[in-house]
This record gives structure tokens, sequence and C-alpha cells, in this order.
């Protein structure tokens, strides 16, 4: 199992531009979120899917779509990038009723300029 | 509002010797609590976690232990390795539904 996988590593973005940041699991978890990790803030939740076609807003929605089109894919997009998304980005997964319990992927380091 | 806080950014520990990290939250409606651990360019990965209805659970060298009336978690390392150096996680999850709020993390270093 390659578990949470993240693409890309890093990423440097201009203001308003887009993208798409990948993450797929293997594990066949209904359960996947994403996160943001910012110094001094801890994790934060920006959206999170209890399984295909069910998304919701977490924490820090502003300024990112999600969908789950697929158990194994859950792509975060970035509409037009600000200077205030800079940030590392996890995607975590785990299996339903055990959400606490979640896998997470190595992250995605964006700064954007 | 942070509703799950960990008050001290970093800590230093003698190899051997015990760790302790800490952890307060706020919200009464949290009933399960955990703990991650995170090395530098990872993602964060499980420890330990217990449930609300317990005051104490153990998994090798990491015991965690939590006071409810003082809303206050802790988890204690014995002995303390050099491998256990990382930024630790407290977390807790609201009743009713799967999210997860996570603290500020410490950064436990352990001195050989």
């Amino acid at each position: 199992n390659a578990g949470v996988t993240q693409t890309p590593k890093f990423q440097v973005l201009k203001t308003g531009q887009s993208m798409t940041l990948q993450c797929a699991q293997d594990m066949n978890h209904e359960y996947m979120s994403w996160y943001r990790q910012d110094p001094g803030m801890g994790l934060r939740l920006i959206h999170y899917s209890v399984g295909a076609g069910i998304t919701d807003q977490g924490e820090v929605p502003n300024g990112y779509n999600v969908s789950r089109s697929t158990t194994e894919d859950f792509p975060l997009r970035l509409l037009s990038a600000a200077p205030s998304q800079t940030s590392v980005y996890f995607c975590a997964s785990s299996e339903t009723g055990r959400a606490y319990e979640q896998y997470f992927g190595p992250g995605t380091r964006l700064t954007v300029t | 509002d942070q509703q799950v806080k960990q008050n001290s950014p970093s800590l230093s520990v003698q190899e051997g010797r015990i760790s302790i990290l800490n952890c307060d939250y706020t919200n009464s409606m949290f009933d399960y609590f955990l703990w991650y651990k995170k090395y530098p360019a990872e993602g964060p990965t499980f420890l330990i976690s217990i449930s609300s209805i317990k005051d104490k659970n153990e998994d090798g060298r990491f015991t965690v232990f939590l006071n409810k009336s003082a809303k206050h978690l802790s988890l204690h390392i014995v002995p303390s390795q050099p491998g256990d150096s990382a930024v630790y996680f407290c977390a807790a999850r609201d009743f009713g539904n799967e999210k997860l709020t996570f603290g500020t993390g410490t950064r436990l270093t352990i001195i050989p």
C-alpha cells in the first residue's frame, strides 16, 4: 500500500493563479480531509468528505474548492491564489467511524508570491 | 477561539527521563482525544488516543492521561529516546461528527 500520496511536494504560484493539489489513497477509506499547517496555528481543517459525492466545509474553507468523484481521490483547488494561502497542505484519510485515527500524506509546501 | 491549546511551544528532556506534554481543551462535546507525532518534511502520524469515558490509556512507552473535570490531557513518554524528538500535536474529536480540532503543537527535543 502506498497509503496517502500528495502531489506536488513543492509549488510556487503567483498571486491570482489557480492550481489543484492532488491527493490519493489506496486504503479504501471513506473519510478524507484537507488541512493547512501554519506556524503557531497547528493544523486547520479546510474541507472534508465522508464519501464519494459528499463534501463539506471545515474551519477555513474560503478560497478553496473540493470534489470527491471517487473513493480514492480528493483534489483541492485554489481558485485565485493569495499570499495568505502560503502554507503546508496535508491530505488525510481514515475509515468511517475511525476518523480520529487519520493517515496523513507527506504534505505539499505552497508559496504564493 | 482556540478550543485545543498546547501552551508549551517547546520542551527539552534528557534521554532516559520522562517527557510530559500537556494539552487543555474548552469544548465539553469532545469525546475522543488523540496525540499525533510529526517529523520534519513528513505528515503527522497517529500515536495514541483516549476515549472520554476513560482516564488513562497506555501503549508501550506512551501513556495518555485524561482529566475531564480539568479539561486537561497529557502524554507521558517513558523512557524518552532520541527518536522521540518531533513535534507533538494534541487533537480532539467533536461528538457526533468526524472532525478533529488540533492544538498548535509542542516541539520535543530529547538531549542525548
